[in-house]
């Protein structure tokens, strides 16, 4: 049966750092692409940030969090991270960490979901 | 402004079918990028109800169903359960932005 287990959000001041945890089992971590979505309070799901699979895996961010977080994963552990640097109330969202299955990245769907950890930035 | 454009509520009664649109532009679904579709129950996380824009997962009725023409998406629900209120997304992938996208998702309201 295939997990995903978010940890480490929390209550932050803006301006602080955080980082997220997604442990992972029931399916080979190393051969597939990660990432992570958010949902605002009372808004829809948007996307974050990608990793793709292997070690030198190819990383994307959106225009909203580029420079400001870092998704990494730790294949030896199955687990994906996002470090959460000079935070925003605007970051305030559940964060979802996700599988990502398909072939090329136009075709690429979040198949299973973690159930999600609260970050709140303020002060 | 979501890139997706998606209507913010839908109805229907009990057995009913209910369509729920998904529009883009040609730099993703126009452009050939798939479209996927997610359920979401307020409180819960979203989970995949459609992919490859008309496949569905193993477990999910085949009550639900997928379609994309041009530059739009649509998914179907027949024979309507109250169990089905949730909120309804749309997803793809933006060529030109290079970004995973989802639409601003859809309420649906069974009657």
């Amino acid at each position: 049966e295939v997990q995903l287990l978010e940890s480490g959000g929390g209550l932050v001041q803006p301006g602080g750092s955080l980082r997220l945890s997604c442990a992972v089992s029931g399916f080979t971590f190393t051969s597939y692409a990660m990432a992570w979505v958010r949902q605002a309070p009372g808004k829809g799901l948007e996307w974050v940030a990608t990793i793709t699979s292997g070690g030198g895996g190819k990383i994307d961010y959106s225009d909203s969090v580029k420079g400001r977080f870092t998704i990494s994963r730790d294949n030896s552990k199955n687990t994906l991270y996002l470090q959460m640097n000079s935070l925003r109330a605007e970051d305030t969202a559940v964060y979802y960490c996700a599988k990502l299955q398909g072939h090329m990245f136009h075709e690429w769907f979040f198949h299973y979901w973690g159930l999600g950890t609260p970050v709140t930035v303020s002060s | 402004q979501s890139v997706l454009t998606q209507p913010p509520s839908v109805s229907g009664a009990p057995g009913q079918r209910v369509t729920f649109s998904c529009t883009g532009s040609n730099s993703n679904i126009g452009a050939g990028s798939d479209v996927h579709w997610y359920q979401q129950v307020p409180g819960t996380a979203p989970k995949l109800l459609v992919y490859g824009n008309t496949n569905r997962p193993s477990g999910v009725p085949d009550r639900f169903s997928g379609s994309r023409s041009g530059t739009s998406a649509s998914l179907a629900i027949t024979g309507l359960l109250a169990e089905d209120e949730a909120d309804y997304y749309c997803q793809s992938y933006d060529t030109g932005l290079s970004v995973w996208i989802f639409g601003g998702g859809t309420k649906l309201t069974v009657l």
